[in-house]
């Protein structure tokens, strides 16, 4: 159980265009989902918290028009990377909590396995 | 701020040895503090996870203490393998009205037969 489910794994777009990043839960309803971004060799740096039906609370330093977030069911959000250029060419990992069930701890996330965008 | 530092950066070591990875965070009013395990271009699997009223948790060959007044955790491995090699994460649950995770820098492990 508890499977979180991002695609695509693996995107090369070209300067300037959109790119859209989906995260699903598979087998469990989240109101609560991040978006974390992972350079080269460091560390996961939280960009978002992504709310179901409403907008999306963004860590300080990441651009909100930049990275367009929505969370329109319980089960899916999608980052979506606009007019991308070289420097946004990363690891982009999502998690979701599992809302459903009350007794769960506190900062529990469920990790899909990462989107790596290259921007050419 | 929260910070959360990871020592060593980086470790090899031949099969076999028992290991100790080094978390460090500065503000020790934490929920919860895990571990993660990340293999290369891909997400992360939760080792173990530790309350903040917990001294440890043991899932295997894994041992994790936390001492939260002084702001450390360690990770214990026992009887390294080859297949353990991958990046250790350290995360802090930042505080009870809040479910974001701070993440350390990572400890990169390479196991050699």
């Amino acid at each position: 159980g508890a499977v979180v489910s991002q695609h695509p794994s693996w995107v090369i777009c070209k300067s300037g265009t959109s790119v859209k990043i989906e995260c699903r839960s598979l087998d469990f309803q989240a109101t609560t989902m991040f978006w974390y971004r992972q350079f080269p060799k460091q560390s996961l740096m939280l960009m978002a918290t992504s709310n179901e039906g409403s907008k999306a609370t963004y860590e300080q330093g990441v651009e909100k028009d930049k990275f367009l977030i929505n969370h329109a069911s319980l089960t899916l959000s999608t980052l979506t990377v606009t007019s991308a250029h070289p420097e946004d060419s990363s690891f982009y990992i999502c998690s979701a909590r599992d809302s459903g069930n009350p007794g769960h701890g506190k900062n529990i996330q469920y990790f899909g396995a990462g989107t790596r965008l290259s921007v050419l | 701020k929260q910070e959360v530092t990871q020592i060593p950066a980086a470790l090899s070591v031949p099969e076999g040895e028992n290991l100790v990875l080094n978390c460090s965070f500065t503000d020790s009013a934490i929920y919860n503090l895990q571990w993660f395990r990340q293999d290369p271009g891909k997400g992360l699997t939760s080792l173990l996870l530790i309350q903040s009223s917990q001294r440890e948790q043991t899932s295997g060959r894994l041992n994790a203490s936390l001492d939260k007044s002084s702001g450390r955790s360690t990770l214990y491995i026992a009887a390294s393998q080859p297949g353990d090699s991958a990046t250790y994460l350290c995360a802090v649950g930042g505080g009870y009205n809040t479910d974001k995770l701070i993440f350390g820098t990572g400890t990169r492990l390479q196991v050699f037969p």
